[in-house]
This record gives C-alpha cells, structure tokens and sequence, in this order.
C-alpha cells in the first residue's frame, strides 16, 4: 500500500495562475480532506469528502475548489492564485465511524509558493 | 467554533528525561483528542488519542491526560529519545466530525 500520495511536491506560481492539486489514496477510505498548514497555526481545513461525488466546505474554503469525482481521489483546486495562498498542503482520509476509529493518514504535503 | 491552544511552542529536553506538551480547548462539546507527531517533511501521524470518557491512556513512554472540567489535556512523554525530535499537534473535535481544530504546534528537541 502506497497510502496516501499527494502529486506535485513542490510548486510555484505566479499570482493569478491556476493549479490542481492532486490526492490519491489506496486504503479504500470514505472520507478525504485537505488542510493547509501555515507557520506558527497549526493545520487548518480547507475542504473535505464524505464520499465519492460529495464536498462540503471547512474552516478556511475561500479561493479553493475540490472535486471527488473518484473514490480514491481528492483534487484541490486554486483558480487564481494570490501571494496568501502559499502554504504547505496536506490530504488526509480516514475511514468513517467504524472499528479503525477517527484516525486521519496524512499524505507527505505540497509545498506552493505564490509569487 | 472550537479553538484549540498549544504551549509551549518550542521544547527542549536532554535524552532520557520527560517532555510534557499541554492544550486546551474552547468547546465543552468536544470529545476527541489525539495528538499527531510530524518529522522534518513528511505529514502529520497519530500517535495516541483519547476521548472524553477516559482521563488518561498510556501507550509504551506516551501518554495522554484530559481534564474536562479545566478542558484542557496534556501529552506526556517519558524517557526522551533524540528520534523523538519533531513537532507535536494536539486536536480537538466532536468524534467522527470532520471538523477538527489543531493547536499551532510544539517543536521539540532531544539533546544527545
């Protein structure tokens, strides 16, 4: 098992430019997220899945779209890119309610800076 | 919503001596508190949990305690190890709800 892998690693961009950010997990978990963790605040949610074909907004939504149009994949996207946005981003699922409790797996992170 | 508070931001222990990492929590409705341990570059792991209807767990040299009248909970770690150099997150959320709240993290060292 690969887990969770989040696709690219490392990015840059320029403000204004557009990007997807992808998710992919192969423990066959309901539920997906997306957190960005910025200095000195923790991991905050942006956007999470309860399932295939649904989202649902978190703390910090704006500026970013998601779609789970598979199970096994999460994407995030950022239509224009603003100099706030740079972050690192981690995807994370779990299972739901169930004998594997309320662990979330994190993927290793994207890091995007915007210019 | 709930807010979650992490102190002390920076730790630093000698090898084979206890670190101690306490939270608290805003929302007496919460009931689920794990703490999640990320090395240099990679993403956040579990490492222990506890709900509301327990006060402490332990699991080898760590434990947590929660103190729901205070709200607050504390991460204990005995016997410190230089792998156990990283930054700790404690959360906080109602259980099996999606919207978790993290502390802003603890970064600790163990001297050799």
């Amino acid at each position: 098992n690969a887990g969770v892998t989040q696709t690219p690693k490392f990015r840059v961009l320029k403000t204004g430019q557009s990007m997807t950010l992808l998710c992919a997990q192969d423990m066959n978990h309901e539920y997906m997220y997306w957190y960005r963790q910025d200095p000195g605040m923790g991991l905050r949610l942006i956007h999470y899945s309860v399932g295939e074909g649904t989202t649902a907004k978190g703390e910090v939504p704006d500026g970013y779209n998601v779609s789970r149009l598979k199970k096994q994949n999460f994407l995030l996207g950022l239509e224009s890119a603003a100099p706030s946005q740079t972050s690192v981003y981690f995807c994370a699922s779990k299972f739901p309610l169930g004998g594997a409790g309320d662990t979330q797996y994190f993927g290793p992170g994207t890091r995007l800076t915007v210019l | 919503g709930e807010n979650v508070e992490q102190h002390p931001s920076t730790l630093s222990v000698q090898e084979g001596d206890s670190a101690v990492i306490k939270c608290t929590y805003s929302d007496s409705a919460s009931n689920y508190f794990p703490w999640y341990k990320q090395e240099l570059g990679k993403g956040p792991q579990l490492i222990i949990d506890i709900r509301s209807n327990v006060g402490e767990k332990k699991d080898q040299r760590i434990a947590v305690t929660l103190n729901k009248t205070a709200k607050h909970f504390s991460l204990h770690i005995t016997e410190t190890q230089p792998e156990d150099s990283a930054v700790y997150f404690c959360a906080a959320s109602l259980y099996n709800n999606n919207d978790m709240r993290f502390g802003a993290g603890t970064r600790l060292t163990v001297k050799p």
